[in-house]
């Protein structure tokens, strides 16, 4: 069965740029039926869907951070990644990857990776 | 964006209890719905997509139901495993949000 995995530093000085990486296994990421996530989840704040990305390269993001997100896929290591630029307290949060899944516009996120905590200090 | 509520935030409840979770949406979602649980220090889990469909492997006391903004998840009867919280998730419009959560623990 599919199985995600994120790395990446788990500590980021403010400004910075956050780079993580999802490593998909037990499963293609050619698969045209699926798309890739990002989600976070902020201390005691609610899931935020981030962006993903589809194998084709083709890309979607929330409003909310379009401006400070960049989502890329390497088929050939079946990686997505996330940079995420000038970082502040603010971005603080588990990051998750999740595959998408989308059938008649519905979308749903299923697996999930375990989460990386990311925290953002000097 | 769409917002979405759930209610109430958290609950007590018994093993053996029913449990009803309630999710609205700010505008008209059809039935672009879904649910998690989340257990602490994990990542929440899939069981239910389209408002309805239950995620395979996910036992049968979980249903949800409802359409346009009002949504219920149900639990037939809880088990000690299902103490966790529970998310709705919306995909009608982008970008996809989700509610705040429900955490359902042990009376």
């Amino acid at each position: 069965q599919v199985q995600l995995q994120e790395s990446g530093p788990g500590l980021v000085k403010p400004s910075q740029t956050l780079t993580l990486t999802c490593t998909v296994s037990g499963g293609s990421i050619h698969s045209g039926d699926f798309y890739w996530s990002w989600i976070r989840q902020r201390p005691g704040k609610d899931l935020e869907w981030i962006a993903y990305i589809h194998y084709s390269g083709m890309t979607y993001f929330n409003p909310s951070l379009k401006s400070r997100v960049a989502i890329s896929v390497d088929t050939s290591k079946s990686q997505f990644s996330l940079k995420l630029n000038s970082m502040t307290a603010a971005d603080t949060a588990v990051y998750y990857c999740a595959r998408n899944r989308i059938i008649d516009h519905s979308h749903w996120f299923d697996p999930w990776g375990q989460g990386t905590l990311v925290t953002v200090s000097s | 964006d769409i917002q979405m509520t759930q209610s109430p935030s958290s609950v007590s409840v018994s093993v053996g209890d029913r449990v009803t979770i309630t999710c609205r949406a700010s505008q008209g979602i059809s039935n672009h719905l879904a649910w998690y649980q989340q257990k602490p220090g994990k990542a929440p889990k899939l069981l239910i997509f389209a408002a309805s469909s239950l995620q395979s492997g996910v036992p049968s006391r979980f249903s949800g139901s409802g359409s346009g903004t009002d949504f219920t998840l149900t639990i037939s009867s809880l088990q000690p495993e299902d103490f966790a919280s529970y998310f709705c998730q919306q995909s009608e419009r982008f970008p996809l949000t989700f509610g705040g959560g429900t955490k359902v623990e042990i009376k």
